[in-house]
């Protein structure tokens, strides 16, 4: 499994813009690049995944570069109920899913 | 449908007891997992099954056993309890999409170990 590295914490206030960028220099070419959001007491939740360019969804978005060797999951005007820990996953295209969490980022959103 | 539950949601245990986690998922998932979190720290997968039946080592399997038995359901057993063990204990699904996955998440046990 590709090995990623992220900002342990970030903070923000509300209204602005968070973008978290992680690497994952030894991703493979049929890796996947998903993001997990995990609010306290909660399991950890689906954001986000792309291989390529760039996804949006109606939580976030997710750019990747060409040589796919990092990502920015950016989080458009957040407000205090987007503080939580964020996990970037490299996860293999293959039928055993073994997923890696790292210590993830921790952001927290001030008013 | 309720996704992933799981059962107990707390539970404290004297040093060298015994107990089973149950995790249950109505999403007719293939794949489910126990992760342990302790503190400040990612999640760490213990044990996996990709199918009814079967099941497979993670990260750190060493103190836990796990069962299949029906595709639905995920148990994870802990056979003689040790203070390392203290963690918080979260069972996921996920179903084989050919590109990438998602998993779902249980909302977790907190398990102290005395």
């Amino acid at each position: 499994l590709a090995k990623t590295t992220q900002p342990i914490s970030m903070d923000s206030y509300e209204g602005q813009e968070v973008n978290i960028t992680c690497s994952h220099n030894n991703i493979a070419t049929n890796d996947y690049i998903t993001w997990y959001q995990q609010f306290p007491s909660q399991g950890p939740r689906f954001i986000i995944q792309g291989y390529k360019t760039k996804v949006t969804n109606e939580v976030a978005s997710l750019f990747i570069p060409a040589d796919r060797k990092s990502s920015t999951l950016s989080l458009p005007r957040v407000s205090l109920s987007d503080t939580a820990v964020y996990y970037c996953l490299v996860v293999p295209r293959s039928n055993d899913y073994k997923l890696s969490f790292g210590a993830g980022t921790t952001v927290t959103v001030r008013a | 449908n309720a996704g992933v539950t799981q059962t107990p949601k707390f539970r404290v245990l004297k040093t060298g007891q015994s107990m089973t986690l149950l995790c249950a998922q109505d999403m007719n998932h293939e794949y489910m997992y126990w992760y342990r979190q302790d503190p400040g720290m990612g999640l760490r997968l213990i044990h996996y099954s990709v199918g009814e039946g079967t099941t497979a080592k993670g990260e750190v399997p060493d103190g836990y056993n796990v069962s299949r038995l029906k595709k639905q359901n995920f148990l994870l057993g802990l056979e003689s309890a040790a203070p390392s063990q203290t963690s918080v204990y979260f069972c996921a699904s996920s179903y084989p999409t050919g590109g990438g996955e998602t998993q779902y998440f249980g909302p977790g046990t907190r398990l102290l170990v005395l």
